[in-house]
């Protein structure tokens, strides 16, 4: 069982769909990473969240610590959103990362 | 955009070769980390420097590979001799700011294509 698990796997959607992508995970940790990467490859960093919830235009993403859980949701899905979306935990007490095997999404017009 | 760096963006190599990836930091960062993208395993980070110093290098799948970091603005990651397992997409990413829990931004990456 992977350390971190995000579903679903593969979500096609229509334009203007809320969309939702999960990643649970089994161990502690200090910080969670969502990321995004493009089909031309380059990652970007989305949100680096530890408790709570945080919002960048029409993106939200959240935590639950005690869940060991978090949630990734788009409103308002464009095109452009189409990616993959890559999960990743900070573990405690350094700074590597595990990832998660990401969620492609598909936005169709 | 934390400015990484990657050249070359593309390389292909012919099994045996030696391969140098390179990496550049325009701005400061305390921690250089270097990862692989293949379809098959995800990313994998292979090993990450603190302050240039190597941290963790456990992720380096053998000897062929070894990474170097002598300044604060540049690291390299060979691969000598090369071999098509090799082939993946090299990412640098730079991080290392406590106050911002240690976020990761991310190189635009090398495609490694060893034949």
């Amino acid at each position: 069982k992977n350390e971190v698990e995000q579903s679903p796997q593969n979500l096609t959607a229509q334009e203007g769909e809320f969309i939702t992508i999960n990643c649970s995970y089994s161990v502690g940790i200090s910080a969670l990473h969502w990321l995004q990467q493009h089909p031309g490859g380059g990652i970007v960093s989305l949100f680096m969240l530890s408790s709570g919830k945080k919002k960048h235009g029409r993106l939200i993403a959240t935590i639950n610590i005690q869940e060991k859980h978090s949630s990734l949701h788009i409103t308002a899905s464009h095109p452009r959103d189409s990616a993959v979306y890559i999960c990743a935990v900070l573990n405690f007490g350094n700074e590597k990362l595990t990832f998660g095997t990401g969620t492609r999404l598909t936005i169709i017009p | 955009d934390a400015g990484v760096i990657q050249s070359p963006r593309h390389e292909v190599t012919e099994m045996g070769q030696e391969v140098t990836l390179r990496c550049k930091l325009i701005s400061g960062h305390n921690s250089l980390f270097w990862y692989r993208q293949t379809m098959m395993r995800g990313l994998e980070l292979l090993i990450y420097f603190n302050n240039n110093v190597p941290i963790d290098d456990s992720g380096m799948p053998e000897d062929r590979f070894s990474a170097k970091m002598p300044n604060a603005s540049f690291s390299t990651l060979k691969i000598q001799p090369s071999e098509p397992r090799d082939s993946a997409v090299y990412f640098c990413a730079v991080g290392g700011d406590p106050s911002s829990y240690n976020e990761q931004f991310f190189g635009p990456g090398t495609r490694l294509t060893v034949l």
